[in-house]
């Protein structure tokens, strides 16, 4: 499986509800990321997992809770958005050592909306 | 901080034209460049990277450290090359900074 996967594709979701985003690799990497695309923008990094352990946290607001529960799985918590966190998300992995080439391979996102 | 400038939002060129995409670099150092490709509906995926020198479907880009570039060429575009284009440098170990990004349009 050489794919990064990510569910739901879709979701819509008031200012008050918690819902949760998946990302799923079985490519034996060990360093996942998130981030965020606006329309029109590049992704902009969101946070980074190394070995299951949070390594990079881009400032971050609190609202967005990620988790790594193994090296294969990462999620991504929401609670009390805004209209304005409405975007793509992606999840992406890679190999987590320095000299390992650096290419990042993406899933195809969640496009969220917050109402 | 390492940063990546693509001047160019848009791009159109017609089929078979050169095309060559735009990417400015600001590091000090020994830069790792990347180029990555959204094609529509599509993942984002690697296109190429400096580090390796090869070509992919036709394109090539060469790092020139004197003009801080890494500029993205083909000789004959081809319709399918019509997509969005990210210039990317590597900072730290892991984080990818990317660019605006420039959209390449091939007209028939």
């Amino acid at each position: 499986d050489t794919e990064v996967t990510q569910t739901p594709k879709h979701l819509v979701m008031g200012m008050t509800n918690k819902k949760s985003l998946k990302c799923e690799q079985h490519m034996g990497h060990r360093a996942m990321y998130w981030y965020k695309q606006k329309a029109k923008k590049p992704p902009e990094l969101m946070f980074v997992y190394s070995y299951e352990k949070l390594s990079i946290n881009e400032s971050v607001p609190s609202r967005f809770s990620p988790e790594c529960p193994n090296s294969s799985l990462l999620n991504l918590h929401l609670h009390a958005l805004q209209p304005e966190d409405s975007a793509l998300y992606l999840c992406a992995s890679s190999q987590a050592q320095l000299l390992a080439g650096g290419e990042q391979f993406f899933g195809p996102g969640t496009r969220l909306t917050v109402l | 901080a390492q940063r990546v400038t693509q001047p160019e939002k848009l791009l159109s060129v017609f089929k078979g034209a050169p095309v060559e995409l735009k990417c400015n670099y600001s590091y000090s150092g020994s830069p790792e460049l990347f180029w990555y490709v959204q094609y529509s509906r599509q993942r984002l995926q690697l296109l190429l990277r400096h580090i390796s020198r090869e070509s992919i479907k036709g394109f090539t880009a060469d790092l020139n450290k004197g003009e801080t570039s890494f500029h993205l060429k083909k000789p004959f575009a081809q319709e399918e090359d019509s997509a969005m284009y990210y210039c990317a440098i590597r900072q730290g170990a892991q984080k990818l900074v990317f660019g605006q990004g420039t959209r390449l349009t091939i007209n028939p």
